[in-house]
């Protein structure tokens, strides 16, 4: 069964700051990908950034990036320079062919001013 | 871009009551999903769906069912609700079988059940 696991259940970062937000995952597919979603409070779900598994460059979109370690299971999300907008709820994600995905419990992201 | 719309941002049913949540998307996709968020738990998926008049079960589908008599419409039912389907409910659809294909949410339904 896939499974995934965010064990950091609430983060904090200075504005401006970079903060590393990490997921690991369980599967035994080859072919696979995984998300990055953000959740602002009481605001639609958006997407963040993906990482498809076959490729072993980290994915990045302008201030986020991720550090993708397939060996070791591990997808964890770097923000760069965080400004206040990115305070969120973020969840990690694991699809798979079928397009099912599985989340992980989420990590609750505050920005300090 | 992609619009998934949930028919209610909050809801406030009575227990027993059959509760209906209606979700539409407006991009042509094959599927849609039904997930249910808890603090803590994450995203759970309920029922999912490939195509019209097809459904699957998800990780907790017991006392729910759905329905996808159109494409672009999925609705999920609570066929007699409990106060333990209280939460937070978001719908999603996505084209294709690819694994690579991101998952378009809706704003969410906060269902309460007294």
């Amino acid at each position: 069964a896939q499974t995934v696991t965010q064990s950091q259940p609430e983060m904090s970062v200075q504005e401006a700051e970079t903060v590393t937000l990490s997921c690991t995952y369980d599967t035994s597919e080859s072919d696979y990908y995984l998300f990055w979603y953000k959740q602002p409070p009481s605001r639609q779900m958006i997407l963040v950034i993906r990482q498809e598994a076959y490729k072993q460059q980290n994915a990045t979109e302008n201030r986020f990036s991720v550090n993708f370690q397939k060996a070791a299971k591990s997808f964890s999300l770097k923000i760069s320079d965080s400004q206040l907008g990115d305070a969120a709820m973020y969840f990690c994600a694991y699809s798979k062919r079928g397009n099912q995905f599985y989340f992980g419990t989420g990590t609750s992201l505050t920005v300090i001013p | 871009d992609v619009k998934v719309t949930q028919s209610s941002r909050y809801l406030v049913k009575r227990t027993g009551e059959k509760v209906f949540l209606e979700c539409v998307q407006d991009m042509d996709h094959e599927n849609m999903f039904w997930y249910r968020q808890d603090p803590g738990l994450g995203l759970r998926l309920i029922y999912f769906s490939y195509d019209v008049k097809m459904k699957e079960k998800g990780d907790i589908p017991e006392g729910y069912s759905v329905s996808r008599e159109k494409k672009e419409r999925f609705s999920l039912i609570l066929e007699s609700a409990s106060t333990n389907q209280t939460s937070m409910y978001l719908c999603a659809s996505s084209e294709g079988q690819g694994a690579n294909q991101p998952q378009h949410f809706g704003d969410g339904t906060r269902l309460s059940i007294l």
